[in-house]
């Protein structure tokens, strides 16, 4: 069952959009919220994590909002750049068998043209 | 300093082959995972181990074994292969067990082809 759903799939925008990702969840093991960022031929990486005390967070040109009675979470990526085309992922942590792990939504990719 | 390092990078094999996907971090990090992408960039967890121990077993075949000699450490050796098989394999770590708020450091991946 697909656990954190990420829309879209694909995404292309012009230098200086501001392309907007959105995730939702079901049901998850505490309030962490992180976003990959993931270059061709690359291992994806952490861009930037949002915990449950502000629905708000900004980390330079990027914004994770978060609203938790929706179970959604979105990032924002203003000014965008070409060197900003990557493929985005979601996660939500999910407790199953006791144990806890990441669940990664299906990614985004984003084109930004120059 | 590479974080989190795996070889090869690329492996093309034939079907009914048995190889092995090598992960190594110097991070000081306790825990370690492999996850399997798909061709639709679909990224799922494999296995995750805490200092040598298993402790995350997904609904994998069992011609995957992971082998974690220390917790610096953490191999896939795939018995069988199968087209099927043919993905990117990233292993990456984390400080501690438990996603907790922890960022999980991914190696660069090994593609493997399957043929």
């Amino acid at each position: 069952q697909q656990q954190v759903k990420q829309s879209p799939q694909s995404l292309i925008v012009q230098k200086g959009g501001i392309p907007i990702i959105n995730c939702a969840y079901e049901n998850t093991a505490f309030d962490y919220f992180p976003w990959y960022q993931q270059f061709p031929g690359k291992g994806p990486a952490l861009l930037i994590a949002i915990r449950p005390d502000v629905s708000e967070k900004k980390e330079g040109r990027f914004t994770i909002s978060f609203n938790k009675s929706a179970k959604q979470f979105s990032l924002h990526i203003m000014d965008s750049q070409p060197g900003d085309s990557a493929t985005y992922f979601c996660a939500a942590p999910i407790t199953q068998g006791g144990s806890e792990k990441l669940v990664f939504g299906k990614g985004t990719k984003l084109t930004v043209n120059p | 300093d590479t974080a989190v390092s795996q070889t090869p990078k690329y492996l093309v094999t034939q079907m009914g082959n048995d190889k092995s996907i090598k992960c190594e971090q110097n991070l000081g990090h306790d825990t370690m995972y492999w996850y399997k992408q798909d061709s639709k960039k679909f990224l799922k967890i494999m296995f995750s181990y805490n200092n040598k121990e298993l402790i995350i077993n997904e609904t994998v075949p069992n011609r995957f074994s992971p082998k974690s000699p220390d917790k610096a450490h953490l191999n896939l050796h795939i018995n069988s292969l199968e087209l099927g098989d043919s993905a990117v394999y990233f292993c990456a770590s984390s400080p501690l067990a438990g996603v907790g708020d922890h960022e999980q450091y991914f190696g660069p991946g090994t593609r493997l082809t399957v043929t």
